[in-house]
């Protein structure tokens, strides 16, 4: 089986621009989460979808937002980009259905993005 | 609620000694919960998990982990560290949250391992 994959791996900006990534999770899993990984902060939740439905979010500004398709597929975006907003975007999907499995996430490489 | 407390941001160990890397969990439900390792530039990879069935788990690379109710801990231990362990760990959570499992991550506990 194929793993998540992201594109693209690596991209730069300038301060203002927006951005859009992509997501790819594992065939059949229906969970997408969304996380941002900095050096000061760490690893940080921005947001989980299931089945194209936002069902939990992170304390992240509204520039920030997501959408997943009917096929899994996922993307998030950025609207006026910031300096601060230079990271890695770590993208994990999961194949939990009911509420006492457990959920284990399988991660992505990750899209390195860069503010200038 | 739940939530992951890892203790020590950077842990650094000899090459060859032990490697304890802590984690306290709070949770109102039976968790589940996980190590996952990151290198470098990758995302992050599975190195073992909890799931209620036996309390002491084996996981990749030597790692194991010790389900411990009482103290809400879960801590990864390795016998005898190598070069090749330095890395970024995180302790997570799984548990029931409005009927669907919920994941909360720890901030990550980077391993040096000095030779």
């Amino acid at each position: 089986k194929a793993g998540v994959t992201q594109t693209p791996r690596y991209l730069i900006k300038t301060r203002g621009q927006q951005v859009t990534l992509s997501c790819s999770p594992i065939s059949g899993h229906r969970s997408v989460s969304w996380y941002q990984q900095t050096p000061g902060q760490g690893l940080q939740f921005l947001f989980e979808y299931f089945s194209e439905t936002q069902r939990n979010k992170g304390n992240f500004p509204g520039r920030f937002s997501g959408r997943q398709f009917s096929n899994s597929r996922s993307e998030m975006n950025v609207s006026t980009l910031e300096l601060g907003d230079s990271a890695l975007y770590l993208c994990a999907s999961s194949s939990v259905l009911a509420g006492s499995s457990y959920n284990e996430q399988f991660f992505g490489p990750g899209t390195r993005l860069t503010v200038l | 609620a739940q939530s992951v407390t890892q203790l020590g941001s950077h842990v650094s160990v000899s090459e060859g000694a032990l490697v304890l890397l802590r984690c306290n969990y709070s949770s109102s439900v039976p968790p589940y919960l996980f190590w996952y390792v990151q290198y470098p530039n990758q995302g992050l990879q599975l190195l073992l998990k909890y799931t209620s069935a036996a309390t002491l788990v084996k996981g990749i690379n030597g790692f194991e982990a010790e389900f411990k109710k009482s103290e809400t801990s879960f801590h990864l231990t390795k016998p005898s560290a190598h070069m090749s362990d330095a890395a970024e760990y995180f302790c997570a959570v799984s548990a029931n949250s409005g009927g669907y499992q919920k994941v909360t991550f720890g901030t990550g506990t980077k391993l040096q391992v000095i030779p």
